[in-house]
Order: structure tokens, then sequence, then C-alpha cells
């Protein structure tokens, strides 16, 4: 079964602190993994997008990294601020049509001052 | 460049009644994806129309449905609504139809249904 699990479920960290959101999939085959960021009440919005190639990729303070063959994918935080408060959700799409868009759960990451 | 729109922000429904969600993609991208994110729960896939067609689907009910025309704004259509359908719909677009790309899909702000 095509899942996408991420932990923790929700994470309070200081600002200035790091932190890393995990994601674990069982998605088969495999064509991308994304991360986005969504705050409450609004769409989300696209962080990174990973193909099977790349093992990392940064986005300002955010680095998303890939292991295919572990299925894994971590999101590292880098001197939080207080807007990074949100939800984080990781999303793998399946090579399989797009009814096998696959999205976890999501972690909610709330910095406090 | 303006984002992706919804409209309305906020609808409030009755069981049993018709809601109607609007959405605008950016200019120039054709794909529109709908999703309905239920309070707790993540995003769940709902449809996806690209160039006026409806490509895919998850696993709604029929009462779930909807159209793009020919500008590529879209609309979904939710009948007999039910106490489960209140959730926040949020609406997406793309410039690529193929579901292998590594377009970025742009979401709108969502509207937030409530069935009452």
């Amino acid at each position: 079964k095509n899942q996408v699990e991420q932990s923790p479920q929700s994470l309070i960290i200081l600002e200035g602190k790091n932190c890393t959101l995990q994601c674990n999939y069982t998605v088969s085959p495999f064509s991308n993994l994304r991360w986005y960021k969504q705050d409450t009440g609004r769409g989300p919005v696209s962080l990174t997008i990973m193909t099977f190639s790349e093992n990392t990729k940064s986005n300002g303070r955010y680095t998303a990294t890939l292991d295919a063959d572990t299925k894994q994918s971590s999101l590292h935080i880098t001197a939080s601020q207080l807007s990074d408060s949100a939800s984080y959700i990781c999303v793998v799409i399946s090579g399989g049509g797009y009814n096998k868009l696959i999205f976890g759960a999501g972690t909610r990451l709330a910095v406090h001052p | 460049e303006a984002g992706v729109t919804q409209s309305p922000t906020h609808l409030i429904k009755t069981r049993g009644q018709q809601a109607t969600l609007r959405c605008s993609p950016i200019s120039g991208h054709t794909s529109v994806y709908w999703y309905q994110q239920a309070l707790g729960l993540g995003l769940q896939f709902l449809l996806w129309y690209d160039e006026g067609e409806e490509r895919n689907r998850g696993n709604f009910p029929p009462r779930f449905s909807g159209r793009q025309f020919p500008n590529y704004s879209s609309e979904l259509n939710v009948n007999a609504l039910e106490l489960e359908d209140s959730a926040l719909y949020l609406c997406a677009s793309s410039s690529s139809a193929s579901s292998y790309s590594t377009d970025t899909q742009y979401f709108g702000p969502g509207t937030r249904l409530t069935v009452l």
C-alpha cells in the first residue's frame, strides 16, 4: 500500500534553534518527492521538489534530503524563525498517474520566542 | 503575477444542499487540481483537470464533480452535502499536465466549506 508517514506529528522549538522533520514512504514506482509549508488557513507553498537522483536540495534555511534506497526524506530547518511556525507536508508522486499523489499528514511546527 | 485565486473564502451550507466552489489558475497554467483538507487530516486529492478535460479523480463519490472552462478556470460542485464534507477545499494549478513532471503546483488560499 502506498503510504507517506511523517514524524514527529508536532514539534515545539525555540527561536534560533535547528530542527529536522522526517518523511518515510512506501510509494512505488517513485517519481518525485515534495515538501510544502502550509500556514494555518492558507494553501500549501512549495519548498523543494526532489527527483530520484537528487540527494540534497536547499531553499534558503530549508534543506531537504532524500535517500531513495531507504525511502526516507528529511527537511532540516536552520536558525528557526517565528514565521517558520506552520505545518510541513511531505508529498510523494508515484509514476502511476495523478491519483498516485500521496500526501503525508504533516508535521505541525511551533517556534516559540 | 497574480496567484491562484479561489472564491468564496467561506461557504456555509446545510445538509442536502449543493455547493459550488470556484478557482482561477495562474495565467498560463492549463492544469487545475482540487484537494480536500478535512480538519486534522492530510490533503486528499479530488480532481485533476487539464485543457478542459477531467484527467483523473481521487477516491470520492460521484456527488463531487467539476469542470474546467475554456479560460482554464474551474468549478467544483458538491451535491447532496453531508456533514463530513466540511473541510478546506484547495485548488492548485501547474503549467504541465505530466504526472511525472517536477513542475510545482501553486495552491490557492482555499475555500472553507461548513456544512450544518
